[in-house]
């Protein structure tokens, strides 16, 4: 089955403790991308990438680094995570056409 | 959203039609998506618009006018299930940076 998987769905952190959100896709897609979602706000870009080892930042990079070592892998990290990084993180994918992108389930952060 | 607007919230009954407008900022225009997404869940693909006109996929359709940077998503036959939050985006800059607005939040009530 086609899908994007996002570990983990849930996380309560700390301010300041390092965390990775992990990120696969099993469809041989180039273009992998992370948002995140706020009440008001909507869907945010966070990075992107096109293909291994290239990436480039969207609306919103402050405090995330992303690393894409592997076609189908692309985490997120949070070196020092603060309060305002509380949100709805989501993983996507996309063909090179970039016509449909598949939206991974969702990873819902909270730093204390 | 960034220069992307759509309303906050729409109501409608089941079996009615319903038209949620988006309109959007026409430089560097590469084409107008529509997604759906149910409370907690991603967002689902619903269709692409890239040329002018109605493009029509079942019960949903979808309708593009580059030149005044305005779309809507139609939806018909409302059904409960159809309760969700309608996303408008378009790619910015190229290919690679898709923006994203605010959503509709649509609830169909009997």
């Amino acid at each position: 089955e086609a899908q994007v998987t996002q570990n983990p769905r849930y996380l309560i952190t700390v301010t300041g403790k390092k965390l990775t959100v992990t990120c696969s896709q099993n469809m041989n897609h180039e273009y992998m991308s992370w948002y995140r979602q706020d009440p008001g706000l909507g869907l945010r870009q966070i990075y992107y990438s096109m293909n291994v080892e290239v990436t480039d930042k969207g609306d919103v990079p402050e405090g995330y680094k992303v690393s894409r070592k592997e076609k189908r892998n692309f985490p997120l990290i949070l070196e020092s995570p603060s309060p305002n990084q509380t949100s709805l993180y989501f993983c996507a994918s996309s063909s090179p056409q970039k016509e449909t992108q598949y939206f991974g389930p969702g990873t819902r952060l909270l730093v204390l | 959203g960034q220069n992307i607007d759509q309303p906050t919230e729409m109501t409608a009954t089941e079996g009615a039609i319903v038209q949620i407008n988006c309109t959007y900022q026409t430089s560097g225009f590469n084409g107008l998506f529509w997604y759906q997404q149910h409370a907690g869940e991603a967002p689902t693909f619903l269709s692409y618009n890239v040329l002018d006109g109605l493009e029509e996929k079942g019960r949903f359709s979808s309708f593009l006018s580059r030149s005044k940077g305005y779309s809507y998503l139609l939806l018909k036959e409302l059904q409960m299930k159809d309760s969700a939050s309608y996303l408008c985006a378009r790619f910015s800059g190229g290919y690679n940076k898709l923006i994203f607005g605010a959503g509709t939040r649509l609830a169909v009530h009997p």
